[in-house]
Protein backbone atom coordinates (compact mmCIF):
# COMPACT_ATOMS: atom_id res chain seq x y z
CA UNK A 1 0.00 0.00 0.00
CA UNK A 2 1.25 3.62 -0.66
CA UNK A 3 1.95 5.54 2.43
CA UNK A 4 3.69 8.99 3.43
CA UNK A 5 6.48 8.07 6.32
CA UNK A 6 8.06 10.55 8.56
CA UNK A 7 11.06 10.40 10.37
CA UNK A 8 12.26 10.93 13.40
CA UNK A 9 9.08 10.91 15.04
CA UNK A 10 10.47 12.50 18.33
CA UNK A 11 13.58 15.03 18.32
CA UNK A 12 15.21 16.74 20.95
CA UNK A 13 17.67 19.00 19.63
CA UNK A 14 19.66 22.19 21.14
CA UNK A 15 19.19 25.95 20.27
CA UNK A 16 21.31 26.89 17.10
CA UNK A 17 21.56 23.42 15.27
CA UNK A 18 20.77 22.34 12.05
CA UNK A 19 18.12 19.95 11.75
CA UNK A 20 16.59 17.97 9.13
CA UNK A 21 13.25 15.95 8.98
CA UNK A 22 12.52 13.28 6.73
CA UNK A 23 9.31 12.75 4.46
CA UNK A 24 9.09 10.37 2.38
CA UNK A 25 6.22 9.09 0.11
CA UNK A 26 5.49 5.74 -2.42
CA UNK A 27 2.13 7.73 -3.82
CA UNK A 28 3.67 9.23 -6.81
CA UNK A 29 2.15 12.51 -5.74
CA UNK A 30 3.84 15.61 -7.22
CA UNK A 31 2.31 18.22 -4.34
CA UNK A 32 3.90 17.92 -1.15
CA UNK A 33 3.78 19.75 2.04
CA UNK A 34 4.99 21.02 5.24
CA UNK A 35 3.10 22.27 8.08
CA UNK A 36 3.48 22.79 11.56
CA UNK A 37 0.85 22.54 14.16
CA UNK A 38 1.12 24.43 17.53
CA UNK A 39 -1.79 25.09 20.01
CA UNK A 40 -4.23 27.56 18.99
CA UNK A 41 -2.53 28.16 15.68
CA UNK A 42 -4.18 24.89 14.00
CA UNK A 43 -1.94 23.85 10.96
CA UNK A 44 0.43 26.58 9.64
CA UNK A 45 1.85 26.07 5.95
CA UNK A 46 5.42 25.98 5.87
CA UNK A 47 6.71 25.10 2.60
CA UNK A 48 5.45 23.35 -0.41
CA UNK A 49 6.78 21.72 -3.52
CA UNK A 50 4.86 21.05 -7.02
CA UNK A 51 7.42 18.83 -8.52
CA UNK A 52 11.21 17.84 -9.02
CA UNK A 53 13.06 21.16 -8.92
CA UNK A 54 10.10 23.59 -7.31
CA UNK A 55 9.92 24.64 -3.71
CA UNK A 56 7.84 27.55 -2.55
CA UNK A 57 7.39 29.32 0.86
CA UNK A 58 4.23 29.09 3.01
CA UNK A 59 2.77 31.38 5.35
CA UNK A 60 6.02 30.54 7.86
CA UNK A 61 8.91 30.05 6.13
CA UNK A 62 11.16 31.69 7.75
CA UNK A 63 13.94 29.47 9.05
CA UNK A 64 13.15 26.68 7.15
CA UNK A 65 14.18 25.24 4.18
CA UNK A 66 12.96 22.24 1.82
CA UNK A 67 14.54 20.69 -1.34
CA UNK A 68 12.98 18.47 -3.80
CA UNK A 69 15.28 16.03 -5.77
CA UNK A 70 12.88 13.46 -6.71
CA UNK A 71 9.13 12.99 -6.36
CA UNK A 72 9.31 10.80 -3.51
CA UNK A 73 11.05 13.40 -0.48
CA UNK A 74 10.94 16.36 0.34
CA UNK A 75 13.23 17.13 3.60
CA UNK A 76 12.56 20.00 5.80
CA UNK A 77 15.68 21.77 7.30
CA UNK A 78 15.86 23.95 10.15
CA UNK A 79 19.04 26.11 9.58
CA UNK A 80 19.64 27.04 13.06
CA UNK A 81 17.22 25.31 15.42
CA UNK A 82 15.14 28.59 17.75
CA UNK A 83 12.63 27.48 21.00
CA UNK A 84 10.17 29.40 18.94
CA UNK A 85 10.47 26.03 16.32
CA UNK A 86 8.94 23.32 18.76
CA UNK A 87 5.94 22.27 17.11
CA UNK A 88 4.58 19.39 16.05
CA UNK A 89 5.78 18.77 11.98
CA UNK A 90 3.49 17.28 9.22
CA UNK A 91 4.13 16.28 6.19
CA UNK A 92 1.19 15.62 3.20
CA UNK A 93 1.36 15.13 -0.21
CA UNK A 94 -1.39 15.43 -2.79
CA UNK A 95 -2.44 14.29 -6.47
CA UNK A 96 -3.36 17.79 -7.23
CA UNK A 97 -5.26 20.74 -6.13
CA UNK A 98 -8.36 18.91 -6.09
CA UNK A 99 -7.37 15.67 -4.38
CA UNK A 100 -7.16 14.62 -0.92
CA UNK A 101 -3.97 15.47 1.18
CA UNK A 102 -2.42 12.14 2.58
CA UNK A 103 -0.23 13.09 6.01
CA UNK A 104 2.73 11.39 7.89
CA UNK A 105 2.53 10.16 11.64
CA UNK A 106 4.09 13.33 12.25
CA UNK A 107 7.50 14.48 14.28
CA UNK A 108 7.19 16.24 17.49
CA UNK A 109 10.28 18.58 17.61
CA UNK A 110 11.55 19.79 20.55
CA UNK A 111 14.34 22.83 20.64
CA UNK A 112 16.19 23.25 23.88
CA UNK B 1 -4.38 36.88 2.46
CA UNK B 2 -5.03 33.59 2.24
CA UNK B 3 -7.75 32.97 5.16
CA UNK B 4 -9.70 29.91 6.22
CA UNK B 5 -11.92 30.77 9.55
CA UNK B 6 -13.21 28.30 11.84
CA UNK B 7 -14.70 29.06 15.68
CA UNK B 8 -12.01 26.77 17.94
CA UNK B 9 -14.52 25.78 19.93
CA UNK B 10 -14.69 23.68 22.11
CA UNK B 11 -18.47 22.65 20.72
CA UNK B 12 -20.17 20.11 22.94
CA UNK B 13 -23.22 18.23 21.56
CA UNK B 14 -25.11 15.43 23.67
CA UNK B 15 -24.93 11.78 22.41
CA UNK B 16 -26.93 11.54 19.98
CA UNK B 17 -27.55 14.97 18.51
CA UNK B 18 -26.42 16.80 15.54
CA UNK B 19 -23.10 18.61 15.92
CA UNK B 20 -22.68 21.74 13.33
CA UNK B 21 -19.26 22.78 12.20
CA UNK B 22 -18.94 25.84 10.35
CA UNK B 23 -15.94 27.04 8.05
CA UNK B 24 -15.57 30.25 5.72
CA UNK B 25 -13.22 31.21 3.22
CA UNK B 26 -11.78 34.14 1.54
CA UNK B 27 -10.78 33.10 -2.51
CA UNK B 28 -14.05 32.80 -4.55
CA UNK B 29 -11.48 31.02 -7.10
CA UNK B 30 -11.55 28.00 -4.50
CA UNK B 31 -13.13 25.22 -6.23
CA UNK B 32 -12.88 22.41 -3.69
CA UNK B 33 -13.32 21.86 0.12
CA UNK B 34 -12.01 19.46 2.37
CA UNK B 35 -12.92 18.31 6.63
CA UNK B 36 -10.48 16.39 8.13
CA UNK B 37 -10.62 14.42 11.46
CA UNK B 38 -7.74 14.89 14.06
CA UNK B 39 -7.74 13.27 17.40
CA UNK B 40 -5.57 14.00 19.82
CA UNK B 41 -1.59 12.86 19.15
CA UNK B 42 -2.74 11.95 15.60
CA UNK B 43 -2.73 12.96 12.24
CA UNK B 44 -5.18 14.41 10.48
CA UNK B 45 -7.97 11.92 8.14
CA UNK B 46 -10.02 13.10 5.52
CA UNK B 47 -13.89 12.61 6.23
CA UNK B 48 -15.40 14.20 3.67
CA UNK B 49 -14.72 16.69 0.42
CA UNK B 50 -17.35 18.47 -1.82
CA UNK B 51 -16.84 20.56 -4.55
CA UNK B 52 -20.56 21.41 -6.12
CA UNK B 53 -22.90 24.01 -4.49
CA UNK B 54 -25.32 22.14 -2.47
CA UNK B 55 -25.49 19.10 -0.21
CA UNK B 56 -23.22 16.17 0.53
CA UNK B 57 -24.01 13.21 2.41
CA UNK B 58 -21.81 9.84 3.75
CA UNK B 59 -23.61 8.06 6.24
CA UNK B 60 -24.00 10.31 8.92
CA UNK B 61 -22.43 13.08 7.32
CA UNK B 62 -23.19 16.25 6.23
CA UNK B 63 -20.81 18.78 3.48
CA UNK B 64 -23.04 21.71 3.06
CA UNK B 65 -21.34 24.69 0.31
CA UNK B 66 -22.23 27.93 -0.23
CA UNK B 67 -19.90 29.35 -3.29
CA UNK B 68 -22.04 32.58 -2.58
CA UNK B 69 -21.32 33.24 1.16
CA UNK B 70 -18.33 31.34 0.68
CA UNK B 71 -19.04 29.18 3.10
CA UNK B 72 -18.84 25.55 3.84
CA UNK B 73 -20.59 23.23 6.84
CA UNK B 74 -19.88 19.84 8.17
CA UNK B 75 -23.13 18.24 9.99
CA UNK B 76 -23.04 14.88 12.35
CA UNK B 77 -26.39 13.39 12.60
CA UNK B 78 -26.45 10.77 15.90
CA UNK B 79 -23.10 11.97 17.55
CA UNK B 80 -20.98 9.41 18.82
CA UNK B 81 -18.38 9.85 21.35
CA UNK B 82 -16.56 8.53 19.18
CA UNK B 83 -16.99 11.74 17.33
CA UNK B 84 -14.55 14.06 19.70
CA UNK B 85 -12.08 15.17 17.93
CA UNK B 86 -10.60 18.45 16.41
CA UNK B 87 -12.72 19.04 12.79
CA UNK B 88 -10.59 20.83 10.43
CA UNK B 89 -11.59 22.94 7.32
CA UNK B 90 -9.30 22.37 4.13
CA UNK B 91 -9.32 24.83 0.98
CA UNK B 92 -7.21 24.60 -1.66
CA UNK B 93 -6.24 27.65 -3.25
CA UNK B 94 -6.10 28.53 -6.66
CA UNK B 95 -2.07 28.23 -6.77
CA UNK B 96 -2.54 25.30 -5.04
CA UNK B 97 -1.56 26.13 -1.45
CA UNK B 98 -3.79 23.78 0.77
CA UNK B 99 -4.63 26.02 3.64
CA UNK B 100 -6.02 24.85 6.79
CA UNK B 101 -8.74 26.10 9.47
CA UNK B 102 -7.84 26.53 13.09
CA UNK B 103 -9.72 23.44 13.64
CA UNK B 104 -13.09 23.24 15.61
CA UNK B 105 -12.71 20.74 18.78
CA UNK B 106 -15.91 18.69 19.27
CA UNK B 107 -16.58 16.97 22.50
CA UNK B 108 -19.60 14.67 22.34
CA UNK B 109 -21.22 14.32 26.22
CA UNK B 110 -22.24 10.70 26.86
Amino acid sequence: DAEITQSPRHKITETGRQVTLACHQTWNHNNMFWYRQDLGHGLRLIHYSYGVHDTNKGEVSDGYSVSRSNTEDLPLTLESAASSQTSVYFCASSGGRDDEAFFGQGTRLTVV
Amino acid sequence: QKEVEQNSGPLSVPEGAIASLNCTYSDRGSQSFFWYRQYSGKSPELIMFIYSNGDKEDGRFTAQLNKASQYVSLLIRDSQPSDSATYLCAVPFPDDKIIFGKGTRLHILP
